[in-house]
């Protein structure tokens, strides 16, 4: 089965305010997170990721944090845009090659 | 250049038709993998090349599902006797080494009618 999930399968935000969307996985071996947005009719896109070593990373409006302890991964987007409306996936990878993806979160931005 | 590439982006087949489904990766990138990705889920793996070797085949559903990446570049995924249940976008991606970050395609958005 599969090692990640989504908490919630969608979230609606006020355009301005912060989202965050929660990841739950159950490998306690998984090194390495990624985050993915995938837009209508697109391929996934790399958001951010986070290595086991850490448990906070930071990029531009977006921040990642890992629990390791409760095997916990959430994503937070500052000041959401329009833009940002899109599934969210989490993914994570256990020394392999390949991404484990979870459901997806849809994220909508209501202006 | 240009990022990962995918054709066709639609595809419908009758079941019992073989498809063949491309990737052009992108240029220099040595690993590329192949995912299936249903109606609103994630996706899933289903294979991994490095350069022309196939390394990891574990996610392939059926031996119906056969990929090749035959020059070290552009791979094919060929899924012979199409069944309902292959309907499902094909993402492709690639990545310049094994660890380095995956970048994707569009996808193939199959039909099997």
């Amino acid at each position: 089965g599969e090692s990640v999930g989504l908490h919630l399968p969608t979230l609606s935000v006020q355009e301005g305010d912060n989202s965050i969307i929660n990841c739950a996985y159950s490998n306690s071996a998984s090194d390495y997170f990624i985050w993915y947005k995938q837009e209508s009719g697109k391929g996934p896109q790399f958001i951010i990721d986070i290595r086991s070593n850490m448990d906070k990373r930071q990029g531009q409006r977006v921040t990642v944090l890992l629990n390791k302890t409760v095997k916990h991964l959430s994503l937070q987007i500052a000041a959401t845009q329009p833009g940002d409306s899109a599934v969210y996936f989490c993914a994570d990878k256990t020394g392999a090659n390949n991404l484990f993806f979870g459901t997806g979160t849809r994220l909508t931005v209501i202006p | 250049g240009a990022g990962v590439s995918q054709s066709p982006r639609y595809k419908v087949a009758k079941r019992g038709q073989d498809v063949a489904l491309r990737c052009d990766p992108i240029s220099g990138h040595v690993s590329l993998f192949w995912y299936q990705q249903a109606l609103g889920q994630g996706p899933e793996f289903l294979t991994y090349f490095q350069n022309e070797a196939q390394l990891d085949k574990s996610g392939l559903p059926s031996d119906r599902f056969f990929a090749e990446r035959p020059e070290g570049s552009v791979s094919t995924l060929k899924i012979q006797r199409t069944q309902q249940e292959d309907s499902a976008v094909y993402l492709c991606a690639s990545s310049l080494v094994i660890y380095n970050e995956q970048f994707f395609g569009p996808g193939t958005r199959l039909t099997v009618l």
